[in-house]
């Protein structure tokens, strides 16, 4: 069975300092990965996906994450943090082999606080 | 706009009460599943459906049915409510290997 790992509850960062969201995940063999973010009393919104190719996958507000495929890790970071980063993060991974086991398997989120 | 629509946005039942969950998609995705989110446990699959006619059950099942007549409709019933069904509800679809599509999500409060 897959699983996501997201060890810390709570993210704390100052402003324009860089960010790290950590993610370690466990599948059989290789991974879909993928972020997601989530602003109070919304649903969750795309940040970006690793499927294949370059370990480092670029995606939307600035947002970046680094595949390592030895370590089982996907941690999300960003070069200078905003305010407006403050929010829930999810990791979620899904195996790419065919089958009816294609669903995403979610980490339990990661409270993301930047402050001013 | 095109997305992902669930209704209603918000739900107050009592214990034993019955309602379906509205979800419906326009982007002719194949994939959709509805997850539950309750804090500190992240998203967990209830059921999911690979396309029109075909559903499976995804972690936490019990307690919930659904059904995939159309490509475009994916309703969670809920057949008897109970407080520990109390949680923020989502559906999702996607296309074949991309990332998910969220609805804004349902709160159910069953007291």
């Amino acid at each position: 069975a897959q699983s996501v790992a997201q060890p810390e509850d709570q993210v704390n960062v100052a402003e324009g300092n860089p960010l790290t969201v950590k993610c370690t995940y466990s599948v059989s063999g290789n991974p879909y990965l993928f972020w997601y973010v989530q602003y109070p009393n919304r649903g969750l919104q795309f940040l970006l996906k690793y499927i294949t190719g370059d370990n480092l996958v670029k995606g939307s507000y600035g947002f970046e994450a680094e595949f390592n495929k030895s370590q089982t890790s996907f941690h999300l970071k960003k070069p200078s943090a905003l305010v407006s980063d403050s929010a829930l993060y999810f990791c979620a991974v899904r195996p790419i082999s065919s089958g009816s086991a294609r669903q995403l398997t979610f980490g339990s989120g990661t409270q993301l606080t930047v402050l001013p | 706009n095109a997305g992902v629509t669930q209704t209603p946005k918000f739900q107050v039942l009592k214990t034993g009460q019955s309602m379906t969950l509205q979800c419906a998609q326009d982007m002719n995705h194949e994939y959709m599943s509805w997850y539950r989110q309750d804090p500190g446990m992240g998203l967990r699959l209830i059921h999911y459906s690979v396309g029109a006619g075909i559903t499976d059950q995804g972690e936490v099942p019990n307690g919930y049915n659904v059904s995939r007549s159309t490509t475009e409709d994916f309703p969670l019933r809920l057949l008897s409510a109970a407080p520990s069904q109390t949680s923020v509800y989502f559906c999702a679809s996607r296309q074949t290997n991309y990332g998910y599509t969220f609805g804004s999500g349902t709160r159910l409060t069953v007291v």
